[in-house]
């Protein structure tokens, strides 16, 4: 079973504080990604990543950056958070060679930024 | 322009009712696919289905169902003698040239 993993389920951060989430995938999935999920709004990307040191800018990346130094892992930087960054945050990963794309997400990190 | 929509925000049932979710999409490309996920509360989105644009037979999986039909751009989905465990959030998405477009989400409460 693929397995992708966030660094935590819940994070509690103030204004301007420089922000951290980890995602880590098992399947040596090339493809990753960041969505942010919020009522209404369904999920948007972020930022995507197609091997290492790649990356990609989704819909919305603005207030975000990424990194991705090895395969298994894709960090979603805040540089400095702000109020309107509260959601939840979801990381998936996929097969390069999978045509049709299926995703595998992480169980997601609600981020409240106070 | 790519778009799914899905214009039910959420829907409540009583246990064993029949349910069935909406999507309707929008692209101009002939090859895409189609796919639908659970959000449980516990957060993560679980795949259900994977159909592709040149496959139009409904699918039956115990009690879910898909049906999809090219003339409407629609891929609803059935739950049949729904069950609490079936209360979750569920999305439907397009998938094409290495994106995917998700519906806003059809949240399903069922009631025992």
């Amino acid at each position: 079973d693929v397995k992708v993993t966030q660094s935590s389920r819940y994070l509690v951060k103030r204004t301007g504080e420089k922000v951290f989430l980890e995602c880590v995938q098992d399947m040596d999935h090339e493809n990753m990604f960041w969505y942010r999920q919020d009522p209404g709004l369904g999920l948007r990307l972020i930022y995507f990543s197609y091997d290492v040191k790649m990356k990609e800018k989704g819909d919305i990346p603005e207030g975000y950056s990424v990194s991705r130094e090895k395969k298994e892992r894709f960090s979603l930087i805040l540089e400095s958070a702000s109020t309107n960054q509260t959601s939840m945050y979801l990381c998936a990963s996929s097969l390069s060679q999978n045509p049709e794309g299926t995703q595998y997400f992480g169980p997601g990190t609600r981020l409240l930024v106070l | 322009a790519q778009k799914v929509t899905q214009a039910q925000t959420e829907i409540s049932v009583v246990e064993k009712e029949d349910v069935t979710l909406d999507c309707v999409y929008e692209t101009r490309d002939t090859t895409y696919y189609l796919f639908w996920y659970k959000q449980p509360p516990s957060g993560e989105l679980v795949f259900l289905i994977r159909r592709n644009s040149f496959d139009e037979q409904n699918e039956i999986s115990g009690r879910y169902s898909w049906n999809f039909q090219k003339s409407t751009s629609s891929f609803n989905f059935t739950i049949t003698a729904s069950q609490v465990v079936d209360s979750a959030v569920y999305f439907c998405a397009l998938y094409n040239f290495n994106k995917f477009y998700f519906g806003s989400g059809t949240k399903l409460n069922v009631k025992p």
